[in-house]
């Protein structure tokens, strides 16, 4: 059965600095990566992909994978009050092992303090 | 990305009843989904509706309880049968397009007394 695993937190970070969230995956055949934002009352928003090992960088967003550690991580640099939202991980596949669909973490919390 | 909408928003239903939750993109697509959100949880997939052929399931989810149609490459539905108050949660269609990257309708929050 696919997994995804995170941090729920709250993870709270002051304003102005970086956020730094992280994903585990236990399908080792996972080939793409995606992170999505949910505020509050409100649905999830692509944010980041990524497809092979190192960074991509998107603005103030920076995805990192690592496939041998089966590891994927999100840094929000300069972090804004507007960053405070849930971020979640997922992988495609259903959790039973569909190919089709995404599978995605629990999310985690994240508060930008002021 | 693409301009995806949901009708209703949101509703409240009684139990034993039914609910069917459209969705339509603004264009086609082959490959659309449906997610369940329960309050304070992540998504769970509940099937993938491709345009020609039947629904594929998820572990956990069957046609019986939520029939799924897909008459068109830009409309699908979802139908939440003989509700229970545990079917309570919102419902969002996504769509794919392309590397596996979706792209999520903002979702019909159900809550069944």
């Amino acid at each position: 059965q696919k997994e995804v695993e995170q941090n729920s937190g709250p993870l709270s970070v002051p304003e102005g600095a970086i956020a730094s969230l992280n994903c585990t995956y236990s399908d080792r055949g996972s080939q793409s990566f995606f992170w999505y934002r949910q505020y509050s009352g409100k649905s999830p928003e692509l944010i980041m992909s990524i497809y092979s090992n190192g960074d991509q960088e998107d603005g103030r967003f920076t995805a990192q994978l690592n496939k041998a550690s089966q590891y994927v991580s999100l840094l929000i640099r300069d972090s804004q009050p507007s960053d405070s939202a849930t971020y979640l991980c997922a992988v495609p596949g259903g959790s039973g092992g569909g190919a089709d669909g995404l599978t995605f973490g629990k999310g985690t919390h994240l508060i930008i303090q002021p | 990305s693409a301009v995806i909408s949901q009708k209703p928003s949101r509703d409240i239903c009684q139990r034993g009843t039914s609910l069917t939750i459209q969705c339509q993109v603004d264009s086609q697509v082959t490959m659309m989904f449906w997610y369940r959100q329960q309050p304070g949880q992540s998504l769970t997939l509940i099937a993938t509706a491709n345009q020609g052929s039947e629904a594929t399931y998820e572990s956990g989810f069957v046609i019986d309880k939520f029939p799924i149609s897909r008459p068109n490459l830009t409309f699908s539905t979802l139908t939440v049968s003989n509700m229970s108050p545990e079917d309570s949660s919102i419902y969002l269609c996504s769509v794919d397009l392309g590397d596996h990257e979706q792209y999520f309708g903002p979702g019909t929050r159900l809550t069944v007394t």
